[in-house]
């Protein structure tokens, strides 16, 4: 079955670093999104991104996010200036549109 | 304000046992909700997916239920397994396909 892969699984970091979180979406998957889990809290949306722009963030996603589809295949998002806040997992995911979504297992980063 | 909420917070039960988990939501105008299962230190998964006119919807010992006249569904896991200990998460997507997400129930089986 297509996944969406994460890499890495484990990121930690200084904080004040810059963080490049990775994904390879599902292929013929047009819809790529970013959430975030802080350890025992909701899952909580920051960014949608469609035809190779954002089409919707939320408030969280501020000056410190952005995400880019740098080739076919890979969809990043990056945090600069990490915080220790910015702790937490966060999980990408694709879909062909409403309403099936497939999540990556994710990327744990920790900000030290 | 668009909400879910769900109960219990947290579960355990012996292996073999079924149990039901609830969700209610505020959410309008709905699109569809949505349950997921998220183990641990992993991504969600999802089990189903309903809309409107649909009451309930089974995925192997699975079964969810709608009532979108009370805003309410449910998750009924049939002769639990181990590898059902996970959290399991109601998600509420509306007409604009935001998703407002419930802060999930902690299930754990028991041997």
């Amino acid at each position: 079955e297509p996944e969406v892969t994460q890499t890495p699984s484990h990121q930690v970091t200084q904080m004040g670093q810059e963080v490049i979180l990775r994904c390879v979406p599902i292929s013929n998957h047009l819809y790529f999104y970013w959430y975030r889990q802080i350890l025992g809290q909701k899952v909580e949306f920051l960014v949608s991104f469609y035809n190779n722009e954002i089409s919707e963030k939320s408030e969280i996603f501020d000056d410190q996010f952005s995400v880019e589809r740098p080739d076919g295949s890979n969809f990043t998002l990056k945090i600069r200036s990490t915080k220790l806040e910015d702790s937490a997992m966060y999980f990408c995911a694709s879909s062909e549109g409403e309403p099936g979504y497939t999540f990556g297992s994710g990327t744990r980063l920790t900000v030290v | 304000k668009n909400q879910v909420e769900q109960s219990p917070q947290s579960l355990i039960i012996l292996e073999g046992k079924n149990c039901t988990l609830q969700c209610n939501y505020t959410v309008s105008p709905f699109s569809n909700l949505r349950w997921y299962k998220q183990d641990t230190g992993r991504g969600p998964v999802s089990l189903t997916i309903m809309t409107f006119s649909e009451n309930t919807k089974s995925n192997g010992r699975y079964t969810a239920t709608l009532d979108a006249d009370t805003k309410q569904s449910s998750l009924h896991i049939t002769a639990s397994q181990l590898s059902d200990s996970a959290s399991y998460i109601c998600v509420v997507s509306d007409s604009n396909y935001q998703l407002i997400w419930g802060a999930g129930t902690k299930l754990i089986i028991k041997p």
